[in-house]
């Protein structure tokens, strides 16, 4: 089945500094990876999401990029602000018949410092 | 925030007990789903539901029961069999069970064992 690697599990910028959040997955027939944003204590939301039919995609101070062949995927997040702090999780949905199955990574804790 | 709610947002179990977690949406959602959050893991997938009275096992099923009776709602109960029962429980729901569609998360309800 589909395994999702996040690497750093912890990141810590200092404000207006630029955080880039990589993730890896292993069934190439997976084609659709969202990323969740998950202040503390609060649900996950999703932020930005990208199907495997384009490499990049941006919104405002967010931008998401894939990489098929190399099955990896990236969020970065340019002049970063403290709200930005939260946990952030990649998943990828594996190619399945019988509906979607999100599988996701371990998540990243972004800090930003003041 | 509003359209999918979970209650109660702490709950406390015994041992041996069983407990309920409730989960509804406003949202005409077909598809539902029930993760389990725990420190330093991603989210991980219990059961979900296509549409009513249809339920699948996701990756973590045992010691898990639910029900899908009205589409509005998908209770998860956290049988005694289920060992180490404390994390975080999330709920979400999507438009249908096709690839793709956004999943909208609930608050969540904390499990603690007495």
């Amino acid at each position: 089945g589909e395994n999702v690697e996040q690497h750093p599990s912890t990141l810590s910028v200092q404000e207006g500094d630029s955080a880039v959040i990589k993730c890896t997955y292993s069934d190439s027939a997976s084609n659709y990876f969202p990323w969740y944003k998950q202040e503390l204590g609060k649900r996950p939301q999703l932020i930005i999401d990208i199907r495997s039919n384009v490499g990049e995609k941006k919104d405002q101070r967010i931008a998401v990029t894939l990489n098929k062949t190399a099955k990896h995927f990236s969020l970065h997040i340019t002049e970063t602000q403290p709200e930005d702090s939260a946990v952030y999780f990649c998943a990828a949905i594996p190619f399945d018949n019988y509906g979607q199955n999100f599988v996701f990574g371990p998540g990243t804790r972004l800090s930003v410092l003041p | 925030d509003g359209g999918i709610t979970q209650s109660p947002k702490y709950l406390f179990r015994k041992e041996g007990q069983n407990v309920t977690l409730s989960c509804e949406q406003n949202l005409n959602h077909d598809a539902m789903y029930w993760y389990r959050q725990d420190p330093g893991q991603g989210l991980r997938l219990i059961y979900y539901s296509q549409i009513v009275n249809d339920f699948q096992k996701g990756d973590i099923a045992e010691g898990y029961s639910v029900s899908r009776e009205k589409k509005e709602s998908f209770p998860l109960t956290v049988t005694s069999a289920q060992k180490n029962p404390t994390a975080f429980y999330l709920c979400a729901s999507s438009i249908s069970n096709r690839p793709q569609e956004t999943q909208y998360f609930g608050p969540g309800t904390r499990l603690l064992v007495l």
